[in-house]
């Protein structure tokens, strides 16, 4: 099992450009979550997903959006990059009741100028 | 809301030193569950345990042990005989059963430094 995997691992933007972090889990899991952790910060909740077809909003979903069409994948869109995006970007999912340990992928670093 | 706090910024040991890493939360749920995660400076987040409120034994895994204290809303990380691969940020994690999406409310971090 490869678990959480991400992509790319970092990435340059300009100020308005957009990109898409890819993530994917082989694990079966239903539940999904987008994690951004800003330097010297713990975690903060993006976007969260509990299956296939099934997306909503965490502590900080501002200018980010989600899909997700397959159990597997759970890409997070930026549209507009602003400097305040800056940040490392985390997925990570979990198995579901009775199993509620979140695996994380290896992280995005993401710098916008 | 639920709130995890990790007052201690930054503690720097010598090796072989034990060092004891709180962490005090906030939740309004009988059922919740939590976590301690290690990111070494490579930047990865290693899940280290996870406790069910349920649950209160302490538990020991080699030179690591957990205190959970209900009483005191306290789950502290305790690491015997440091060695300098343990210098890393530690999170303490916080997952409610209420809500149904079981997101994890994360502390700020603990920056542990073992000196040789």
């Amino acid at each position: 099992n490869a678990g959480v995997t991400q992509t790319p691992k970092f990435r340059i933007l300009k100020i308005g450009q957009s990109m898409t972090l890819q993530c994917a889990q082989d694990m079966n899991h239903n539940y999904m979550y987008w994690y951004r952790q800003d330097p010297g910060m713990g975690l903060k909740l993006i976007y969260y997903s509990v299956g296939a077809g099934i997306t909503d909003k965490g502590e900080v979903p501002n200018g980010y959006n989600v899909s997700r069409s397959t159990t597997e994948d759970f890409p997070l869109r930026l549209e507009l990059a602003a400097p305040s995006q800056t940040s490392v970007y985390f997925c990570a999912s979990s198995g579901d009741r009775g199993k509620e340990t979140q695996y994380f992928g290896p992280g995005t670093r993401l710098l916008v100028l | 809301a639920q709130k995890v706090t990790q007052a201690q910024t930054e503690i720097s040991v010598v090796e072989k030193e034990d060092v004891t890493l709180d962490c005090v939360y906030e939740t309004r749920d009988t059922t919740y569950y939590l976590f301690w995660y290690k990111q070494p400076p490579s930047g990865e987040l290693v899940f280290l345990i996870r406790r069910n409120s349920f649950d209160e034994q302490n538990e020991i895994s080699g030179r690591y042990s957990w205190n959970f204290q209900k009483s005191t809303s306290s789950f502290n990380f305790t690491i015997t005989a440091s060695q300098v691969v343990d210098s890393a940020v530690y999170f303490c994690a916080l997952s409610e059963e209420r809500t149904g999406r079981r997101a994890l409310t994360f502390g700020s971090g603990t920056r542990l430094q073992v000196q040789p």
